[in-house]
């Protein structure tokens, strides 16, 4: 059956360290993967999406990575600050499909 | 420019009583979407809308009702609420490719 994961578990980092979320998937043909960032009470906030022919992009302090061989996504948040907790989500979308599925999300916490 | 506005923000419910949550877009998108929240199972699709005029079921319909009333309008209604229905509900416009969704603040019901 299709299966997107990501951490349950929280991830905890120290100001000022490069955080990284991994998004892993199964039985998924993606075309496109997207992230959102989710403050609590709040609906969730589009940052970045990446293709299934693009192997990482940028923008600011925040890179992703598409690996389609590994069926991994790797977000990354460089020089990382307090203001960076939330939770992250992971969302794939197939081919000619506007209705990407969600992965349950990571909980980030950055530590002064 | 508002963006996704969802009311009501918050409500409790007694088992068997109906109610409709609302949702306006100010984004002139053509795709709207319903989703439910609950612990540990992320962001399930209940119904959504390509355009004005149609509407589909998502992962978990059962229970609900959809209009999508106009361009700018898409309401959720329980018919005979149940305990099972607590959850937080969120409300989504969807942009052109790359299918960015725009959410709503999200209703947090309780169904007692």
């Amino acid at each position: 059956s299709q299966k997107i994961e990501q951490n349950s578990e929280a991830l905890n980092i120290q100001e000022g360290k490069t955080a990284t979320l991994t998004c892993n998937y199964t039985n998924y043909s993606p075309a496109y993967l997207q992230w959102y960032r989710q403050d609590p009470g709040r609906g969730p906030v589009f940052l970045l999406l990446i293709r299934e022919n693009e192997k990482e992009k940028r923008k600011e302090r925040l890179k992703v990575t598409f690996d389609t061989t590994l069926k991994q996504s790797l977000f990354h948040i460089t020089a990382s600050q307090p203001a960076d907790s939330a939770t992250y989500l992971c969302a794939l979308g197939v081919g000619g499909s506007y209705i990407p599925t969600f992965g349950r999300g990571t909980s980030l916490i950055v530590h002064p | 420019n508002a963006g996704v506005t969802q009311t009501p923000k918050f409500q409790v419910l007694k088992t068997g009583q109906s109610m409709t949550l609302q949702c306006a877009q100010d984004m002139n998108h053509n795709s709207m979407y319903w989703y439910r929240q609950d612990p540990g199972m992320g962001l399930r699709l209940i119904y959504y809308s390509a355009s004005e005029g149609t509407t589909d079921k998502g992962e978990v319909p059962n229970g609900y009702n959809v209009s999508r009333l106009n361009k700018r309008e898409f309401s959720l209604r329980l018919e005979s609420a149940a305990p099972s229905q607590t959850s937080v509900y969120f409300c989504a416009a969807i942009g052109d490719p790359p299918y960015e969704q725009y959410f709503g603040p999200g209703t947090r019901l309780t169904v007692t």
